[in-house]
């Protein structure tokens, strides 16, 4: 049990396009999602904190007009890269606590994203 | 600053051996402390979860130490396999019930037949 998936696994844009991300929990109702990102040999860093039905907390530094979270029901949570630059290519990742186990993050597969 | 430490050099062990890895940090104080696998493209695998009130916890083949003293812990892989090979995250849970967790850069390991 506790697979979250991620949809698309990959995604070349252009420059200027919005992509959207989605995060679901397959088996299990998530109360809360993560989003992540990941440059090459570095860490996971999180973006954001996002709870069904309510706004998503953002770290420092992370734009929250240009990575819009959308958690509408407890299986499923979306990231809208918006205006896509070059820099924003990276590997997405998102996570899911399982309610009742709120310790253990479950991750998703990722997502490449390259904008060109 | 927070800093978590893990070796960015991979560890080259043989295949049957032990390997050992290591995590350390500074500024700061985790109620919980998680080691994670991650293969490249993938996202991470959860392996084992260590409070801050337990000195060490064991899954099948994987063991984990936590000494809050020396702000480290310790990921050991017993009876390597080349199946093992993979970058080992270690991650921190300041326990605030936010589950947040901070992760390292991790270690790659690679285990040779």
């Amino acid at each position: 049990g506790a697979v979250v998936s991620q949809h698309p696994s990959w995604v070349i844009c252009k420059s200027g396009t919005s992509v959207k991300i989605e995060c679901r929990s397959l088996d299990f109702q998530a109360t809360t999602m993560f989003w992540y990102r990941q440059f090459p040999k570095q860490s996971l860093m999180l973006m954001a904190t996002s709870n069904e039905g309510s706004k998503a907390t953002y770290e420092q530094g992370v734009e929250k007009d240009k990575f819009l979270i959308n958690h509408a029901s407890l299986t499923l949570s979306t990231l809208t890269v918006t205006s896509a630059h070059p820099e924003d290519s990276s590997f997405y990742i998102c996570s899911a606590l399982r309610r009742g186990h709120q310790e253990t993050q479950y991750f998703g597969p990722g997502t490449r994203l390259l904008v060109l | 600053s927070q800093k978590i430490e893990q070796n960015s050099e991979a560890l080259n062990i043989q295949e049957g051996k032990t390997a050992t890895l290591t995590c350390n940090y500074t500024n700061y104080s985790p109620a919980y402390l998680q080691w994670y696998r991650q293969d490249p493209g993938r996202g991470p695998v959860f392996l084992l979860l260590i409070r801050e009130n337990e000195k060490e916890k064991r899954k099948e083949r994987l063991k984990v130490t936590f000494d809050t003293t020396l702000k480290q812990s310790l990921f050991h892989i017993t009876a390597s396999q080349p199946a093992d090979s993979a970058t080992y995250l270690c991650a921190l849970d300041p326990g605030s019930g936010y589950s947040t967790l901070t992760f390292g850069k991790g270690t790659m390991l690679l285990v040779s037949p």
